[in-house]
């Protein structure tokens, strides 16, 4: 039962923008976003979440469109260490469902 | 997240033994988690504790046990294991929180358990 829609991989050029889709056409409204990467199998690791608003910190910034039926997720400066799986998440409460997630390789 | 430790990180046995995996965290938070997560595939809860006095099946328990030994402590013990609980353990903590009578929650994930079952 997917509640996102990710593309499965793309590249970026480090030091340059990448910019995550997400679709989520079916959130509900007391459905957070949330954004998780994981770095070669590491423990996954929070980024940012939001639910109406733009949010940003000192990672990144999430842009939720206003029907919020899609989300992107901006590294704003990507470095080498950043290539990793990204996972967009819809959540309420504590069930975390972790779909396929967007492979992101930054190139040199 | 230094605050999430998992012991031991890598770990090999044998079919039919029995192996415990340990959580710890700093971070205060009441809510634990164990998942467990395939080459290729997605993370799967195994269990969770909202609290010390409460323990909860995810959706893969079979095989499995947890002991809730206090706040900052939650194990996971594989009573008898098998070659197809090979994976990757991960114990996350979280600490829910409403805004605007919206819950959210962040959990925050440890660094894993690599568990090879021969």
């Amino acid at each position: 039962d997917a509640k996102t829609t990710q593309p499965p991989s793309m590249d970026c050029a480090e030091g340059r923008a990448a910019n995550l889709p997400c679709n989520h056409s079916t959130i509900s409204g007391n459905e957070y976003v949330y954004w998780y990467r994981q770095i070669h199998s590491q423990g996954p690791q929070y980024i940012i979440h939001g639910l109406k608003n733009n949010e940003t910190n000192e990672m990144a910034s999430l842009i939720i469109t206003e029907d919020r039926k899609s989300s992107t997720l901006i590294l704003p400066h990507a470095t080498l260490r950043d290539t990793a799986v990204y996972y967009c998440i819809v959540i309420y409460d504590y069930k975390l469902s972790f779909g396929a997630g967007t492979t992101v390789t930054v190139r040199a | 997240d230094a605050d999430v430790t998992q012991t031991p990180r890598n770990r090999i046995t044998k079919t039919g033994k029995r192996i415990m995996l340990e959580c710890s965290q700093t971070k205060g938070h009441d809510r634990m988690y164990w998942y467990r997560q395939d080459p290729g595939l997605g993370l799967r809860l195994i269990y969770y504790s909202f609290d010390v006095k409460d323990i909860n099946k995810g959706e893969i328990s079979d095989g499995y046990s947890v002991s809730r030994q206090a706040q900052a402590k939650f194990s996971l013990s594989l009573e008898s294991a098998i070659p197809n609980q090979t994976a990757l353990y991960f114990c996350a903590t979280s600490d829910p929180g409403q805004i605007a009578g919206i819950s959210q929650e962040t959990q925050y994930f440890g660094p894993g358990t690599r568990l090879l079952v021969l």
